[in-house]
């Protein structure tokens, strides 16, 4: 079946402006995260969506960093007034729940470019 | 804080020559620890989930196995399509937590 997709697959935009990426997750998973991989460094984990419960934001770097996502469907990643630090890979993965220990399925992620 | 590290950062091999990465963790409370598989340009690929000290798990040329303080994937005759990043995560601590901490990455490269 279909796999995690995120678009756009690469975005280069001014510092400034504000950026919104969107994920599709597996269709029946319930759990939802994102994490940014920045260059030559780990994935660091942002925010977690799980059904109808309260957002986990606790990894989100600052307040100009938002996610939402409807039900249990489409997320966006919604960066405000970007900065040169926030150029990364921002990468989706979804799970079939959020309960017990679930594997996390990564989409392709995309590259965003700060000028 | 949990922390994952991973060693060696890089690691170069001849095609058919065999070896093993790190990841050491320190977590409260471990819950699963995973392995991925990350091609250049490509999100994350799932190899393997452990969850307790003494399980082991293979898959073709892989083998992960895992002690109370870290886990090992071992690499049996690889090939040179096995050239990839291999990151490791943990799981862990109570109350539904469900982030996956990740360590850097062992760069892997299998010359022909």
């Amino acid at each position: 079946g279909a796999g995690v997709s995120q678009s756009p697959s690469n975005k280069v935009t001014e510092k400034g402006k504000d950026v919104e990426l969107r994920c599709d997750p597996i269709s029946g998973h319930t759990a939802l995260y994102w994490y940014r991989q920045r260059l030559g460094q780990g994935l660091e984990f942002l925010i977690y969506f799980q059904g109808n419960s309260a957002p986990d934001k606790s990894g989100l770097p600052s307040d100009r960093f938002s996610a939402e996502r409807t039900g249990e469907s489409v997320s966006t990643l919604t960066i405000q007034r970007t900065q040169q630090e926030d150029s990364a890979v921002y990468l989706c993965a979804s799970s079939r729940s959020g309960g017990a220990v679930q594997t996390q399925y990564f989409g392709p992620g995309t590259r965003l470019l700060v000028l | 804080e949990d922390q994952v590290t991973q060693s060696p950062e890089a690691l170069r091999l001849q095609e058919g020559e065999s070896s093993s990465l790190n990841c050491s963790y320190t977590v409260s409370g471990l819950r699963g620890l995973f392995w991925y598989r990350q091609d250049p340009g490509k999100g994350p690929e799932f190899l393997f989930t452990l969850y307790s000290a003494g399980e082991e798990k293979e898959k073709e040329r892989l083998k992960a196995t895992l002690t109370k303080k870290e886990s090992f994937l071992h690499i049996t005759a690889p090939k040179p399509e096995d050239s990839a990043t291999y990151l490791c995560a943990v799981q862990a601590g109570f109350g539904g937590a469900q982030k996956l901490v990740f360590g850097q990455g062992t760069r892997l490269t299998i010359n022909p």
